[in-house]
């Protein structure tokens, strides 16, 4: 069975400070990954999209940057937070192609408060 | 481009009521159309999903039809219980972008 795991839970940091947000899938050979942002109460905005190793497409400009190092983990990161980045982050990942790509499975988020 | 609508904020029912949530969307691909449920303090999972037109995806006692003629992928359900109480989100997967959209959701709260 496929396990999507994030980390960490939660998150307070305080504005200008460095972020890292870790996802690692396991159970699933070479998935599309995905971040997600969602503000207290909000739709869910994507962010980055990776369907291989080294490889990351951005979505929104938001003062962030992703990595896949790993074909099972994908880091969100930014040197300098800003208070707009609060919100949830999520992580998900799909099957690679065909119709099956649009199906999002998600891990539980990551909680960040900037202040 | 690709976008989905949900006009409903919030529903509030009672137990056992009949639940129904607007999804329109709008595209000029053959998309995906999903529904994903977001409980508190928990990230979404996918309730149901539909590829084709006309066609009808069930889950868990809830229903939606894939209408390409009204663009509308409407979540409905019999008779709610205190436990469906939840976000629920409309989206859609266009069949040539590596990209899902979402509806801005409708929160469900159902009284005991």
């Amino acid at each position: 069975a496929q396990t999507i795991h994030q980390w960490p839970v939660a998150e307070i940091k305080a504005v200008g400070s460095p972020l890292s947000l870790g996802c690692t899938i396991k159970g699933k050979s070479s998935p599309n990954l995905y971040w997600y942002w969602q503000a207290t109460g909000g739709t869910l905005q994507q962010l980055f999209y990776s369907i291989t190793v080294g490889q990351v497409e951005s979505v929104v400009q938001l003062n962030l940057s992703a990595s896949r190092p790993k074909d099972d983990q994908f880091i969100l990161s930014t040197e300098k937070l800003l208070l707009s980045h609060s919100g949830f982050y999520l992580c998900a990942w799909s099957l690679l192609g065909g119709l099956s790509q649009n199906t999002l499975y998600f891990g539980a988020g990551t909680r960040l408060s900037v202040l | 481009g690709d976008s989905v609508t949900q006009k409903q904020g919030q529903v509030t029912l009672s137990e056992d009521d009949f639940l129904f949530i607007n999804c329109t969307y709008s595209t000029t691909t053959y998309p995906t159309l999903l529904w994903y449920v977001q409980y508190l303090g928990q990230g979404p999972q996918l309730l149901l999903k539909v590829t084709t037109a006309n066609n009808k995806g069930i889950s868990r006692g809830f229903e939606a039809t894939y209408d390409k003629g009204t663009t509308s992928f409407h979540l409905q359900k019999a008779s709610v219980q205190e436990s469906d109480s939840a976000v629920y989100f409309c989206a859609l997967g266009p069949s040539n972008t590596n990209k899902v959209v979402f509806g801005t959701g409708t929160r469900l709260q159902v009284l005991p």
